[in-house]
């Protein structure tokens, strides 16, 4: 595997389910984030994690709770959601010390929440 | 006002046009200038680069970066059917502790062969 990998790929679930996005990058960066990428809306930061602390949490409900093993995986795990949360979760790697601002995105995961 | 500004289209060229596609922001302190191509399916890939005013060529792309207009555009020639994609604009400045960036909505570009 290269780069950055994301499963699953597709996800519904209810309202009451508890899922995992599971998100790993394969390119010894130190920096890993959560992005959701609704239609026609930019693309929504909602955390940053860098050498695995967590350097940001962009006012997130708590339904959304984060994980940072170490520096290679991420997730985010989900629990009792709305229908309005439905989108494409986005994860993506940068090197600190690199060229600012410039990350790499994994193909996302569609969640659709019923 | 948005930090950043972009149309979403979507826009939809014959084969072999000029394709320009624009954003504008607010925040002068952004310093560094990405374009970023997404397929449908996929994650955001990186496109351009850059973090001056200017022009920036790379093939048939053309970045260009007017930081008193506060206006990036992105012009592509002999546009393909292979380009019809999302691209989005981001915008990047560096902060304590780190760097914030902004994307743009996204343009949705379709090239018809």
């Amino acid at each position: 595997e290269t780069g950055v990998t994301q499963t699953p790929r597709h996800l519904v679930m209810g309202m009451t389910n508890k899922k995992s996005l599971k998100c790993e990058q394969h390119l010894g960066h130190n920096a890993m984030y959560w992005y959701k990428q609704s239609a026609k809306k930019p693309l929504e930061l909602m955390f940053v994690y860098n050498f695995k602390e967590q350097t940001e949490n962009n006012s997130v409900p708590s339904r959304f709770s984060p994980e940072c093993p170490n520096s290679s995986h991420l997730f985010l795990h989900l629990h009792t959601l709305q229908p309005e949360d439905s989108a494409l979760y986005l994860c993506a790697s940068s090197q600190r010390g690199e060229k600012v601002g410039e990350q790499f995105f994994g193909p996302g995961t569609r969640l659709t929440v019923l | 006002q948005k930090e950043v500004e972009q149309d979403p289209g979507p826009l939809s060229v014959p084969e072999g046009a000029i394709v320009s596609l624009n954003c504008t922001y607010s925040n002068s302190a952004f310093q560094y200038f990405m374009w970023y191509r997404q397929y449908s399916r996929k994650g955001p890939e990186l496109l351009m680069y850059t973090y001056s005013s200017g022009n920036k060529e790379d093939g048939r792309f053309t970045a260009q970066v007017d930081k008193s207009s506060k206006y990036i555009s992105l012009f592509i020639r002999d546009s393909q059917p292979s380009d019809s994609a999302t691209y989005l604009c981001a915008m990047s400045e560096e902060i304590t502790g780190g760097f914030k960036t902004i994307f743009g909505a996204g343009t949705r570009l379709f090239v018809k062969a």
